[in-house]
């Protein structure tokens, strides 16, 4: 199976907080992240969590690792149009990234 | 911030030719470079990782004869697009790894080629 899974789509009013969720398979990952990519532009790095942490917190942005399932989610409070975007969760491996196929939000104001 | 370009940014071919996609990191140097692939609404799929100076490790399944990488400089990659087919139509992203990113060997991605194969 895929080693890094994720929903393929969210909508969500502007101003609600959004919840992007993503299962992994490689519990000897050292660092999970979370990337944006916005139409016709690359991947931006928004967060990562290491993998001894259960949650980080950055501004409007916050990680939670339940490493026992291999359960990463990410939630954007007061999502603005601004984040309409693809949103992938990846895994380390080595040196390489494993990503999911990307959950696309859309922002509806 | 560390910033990598790619070039061309969009390029149309015909079946048969070869097409070079440059990867260049601009205000860093990376030791390590990665080539991924991403269809639409899929993941990005990891073709191959180089690194300066050597030859680079292929992902299972992916031709080393058709996708030629070169690694020449700490700040430039290619990858050239041998023969190629309508199949080989993709969206082409590469990432250049950095030490000295927020975490350990953080990855820095390029606004990605599209390649079509007429």
């Amino acid at each position: 199976g895929e080693d890094v899974e994720q929903s393929l789509f969210l909508s969500v009013r502007e101003g609600d907080s959004s919840v992007i969720n993503c299962t992994y398979t490689d519990s000897s990952s050292t660092y999970l992240y979370w990337y944006k990519q916005e139409p016709g532009a690359g991947l931006q790095l928004l967060t990562y969590i290491f993998s001894n942490m259960d949650m980080k917190q950055d501004q409007r942005l916050t990680v939670l690792l339940n490493k026992k399932d291999k359960h990463l989610s990410l939630r954007i409070a007061d999502t603005q149009t601004g984040d309409s975007a693809i949103y992938f969760c990846a895994e380390s491996k080595g040196t390489a990234l494993i990503f999911g196929k990307g959950t696309t939000l859309s922002v509806s104001s | 911030g560390a910033v990598v370009s790619q070039h061309p940014s969009w390029v149309i071919c015909k079946s048969g030719t070869s097409v070079k996609i440059e990867c260049r990191s601009l205000d860093f140097q990376a030791t390590t470079m990665f080539w991924y692939r991403q269809f639409p609404k899929q993941s990005l799929m990891l073709m191959a990782t180089s690194n300066e100076g050597s030859k680079a490790t292929y992902e299972q399944g992916v031709e080393k004869d058709k996708f030629l990488i070169n690694h020449a400089s700490l700040t430039l990659s290619t990858l050239t697009v041998t023969s190629a087919h309508p199949e080989d139509s993709s969206f082409y992203i590469c990432s250049a790894s950095s030490s000295s990113g927020r975490v350990g060997n953080e990855q820095f991605f390029g606004p990605g080629t599209r390649l079509t194969v007429l």
